[in-house]
Parts: structure tokens; C-alpha cells; sequence
């Protein structure tokens, strides 16, 4: 199956500081990549949406503004959490839709752990 | 009412049994269903998807669709130890912009 590759797997940072996280789909392109959320024995938490050379869509409650994301080819996409801090400790997941070819199936990066110190 | 609803479980099935998971969805308008598999500390990974009414099979996962009552359900055949985990039923809908909405995921434990 299609493969998306997220990086890096893990990352602790001191508060105040910001961390990037990348999401490339290896064997196809996305023109559409999603950032989801997940804290511990909850279920996913979508966060915004990410088109190539648009904008990202944020979803209701999430400060866009913290949660910078730039999806600057059709199989890159980044988010930096910036000035973060220790609440905003959780696992990251984004994910790939590939084209009409597969079904649109959306398909998941390997996931981020980021903690905050 | 969530858009996507599934029991949070956890569904208990005997090594070797059919574990039965359900899903219902409250957009009519939703073209594509999926079932993923997360492991604990792990991201989904793909099981199955399904876009028209019926039955759909791969390997011991047979996914059912039924637009009509709006539930999508997944059957695991032979069930063994390492399919222990949540599965999360996830449905796109063309209404909420393509996005693909989760249900709460149902956790499943098989026991030996």
C-alpha cells in the first residue's frame, strides 16, 4: 500500500520552543494531507487540513497561529508547533489522501511523539 | 449525536472466534467508509474500505455496508491474539469537505 512517512517518530523540547513535524508520501503525490491529534485513550482529533499552495483549514478551536502548516509540494507537508508547551505534549499523526485511482483511501503517517519539558 | 458512533468496547472474543464490530454514521451524503487498526502508541493502519452496499472481503476481514441504515461493520474471522487493538471506523463525506471523520475507536482483546 501507498506509504507516508512521518518525521521525526519522537522529540522532546523545552517549553517556550517551537518543533517541526514532516509529512512526505513516498509513492504518490497528495494534494491534500491532514494533521490529526490524539492524546492518551482518546480517538483522533483532526486539526486542520492542508492543500498544496493554499492555506491550511483549521478546525474549530485550534489556534492557527501555534499550529503553523505549510504544504509546500505534493508530498511535503509541515507543522510547527510553536512556543509550545506542556500541554501540548501528545502523539501527532498526519495523514495522505491519494488520488481517485485508489479510492481517495487516506493513508496515515507513522505518527510524532511530542513531549514538552 | 457523533457523527460517527461505535462501542468503545472493550469486546472481548476468544482466540479462533468472529469478532463482530459495528458503526453507524449519521451523514447520509458519505461516499467512502474505512476500518482502521491502531495499536497502542501506534498510528491507524488500513484494514478495509468499502464504498458500496454489501459485503467486501480480504483475508479474515469482511467489511459490510448498508447505506440504507447507515452502518458499516467489520467481521474478523479466526481471530488471534495480535489482532488485540482499536479499531476506528472512519467515514468521508463529501458534506463535511472530504474530511475523513472517526468514530471512537472499539478495543478488541483477544484472549488465547
Amino acid at each position: 500500500g501507498a506509504v507516508v512517512s512521518q518525521h521525526p517518530s519522537w522529540v522532546i523540547c523545552k517549553s517556550g520552543t517551537s518543533v517541526k513535524i514532516e509529512c512526505r508520501s513516498l509513492d504518490f503525490q497528495a494534494t491534500t494531507m491532514f494533521w490529526y491529534r490524539q492524546f492518551p485513550k482518546q480517538s483522533l482529533m483532526l486539526m486542520a487540513t492542508s492543500n498544496e499552495g493554499s492555506k491550511a483549514t483549521y478546525e474549530q478551536g485550534v489556534e492557527k497561529d501555534k499550529f503553523l502548516i505549510n504544504h509546500a509540494s505534493l508530498t511535503l507537508s509541515t507543522l510547527t508547533v510553536t512556543s509550545a508547551h506542556p500541554e501540548d505534549s501528545s502523539f501527532y499523526i498526519c495523514s495522505a489522501r491519494a488520488g481517485s485511482y485508489s479510492g481517495n483511501t487516506i493513508y496515515f503517517g507513522e505518527g510524532s511523539w511530542l513531549t514538552v519539558v | 449525536q457523533k457523527e460517527v458512533e461505535q462501542n468503545s468496547g472493550p469486546l472481548s472474543v476468544p482466540e479462533g472466534a468472529i469478532a463482530s464490530l459495528n458503526c453507524t454514521y449519521s451523514d447520509r451524503g458519505s461516499q467512502s467508509f474505512f476500518w482502521y487498526r491502531q495499536y497502542s502508541g501506534k498510528s491507524p493502519e488500513l484494514i478495509m474500505s468499502i464504498y458500496s452496499n454489501g459485503d467486501k472481503e480480504d483475508g479474515r476481514f469482511t467489511a459490510q455496508l448498508n447505506k440504507a441504515s447507515q452502518y458499516v461493520s467489520l467481521l474478523i474471522r479466526d481471530s488471534q491474539p495480535s489482532d488485540s487493538a482499536t479499531y476506528l471506523c472512519a467515514v468521508n463525506s463529501r458534506a463535511a469537505g472530504n474530511k475523513l471523520t472517526f468514530g471512537g475507536g472499539t478495543r478488541v482483546l483477544v484472549k488465547p
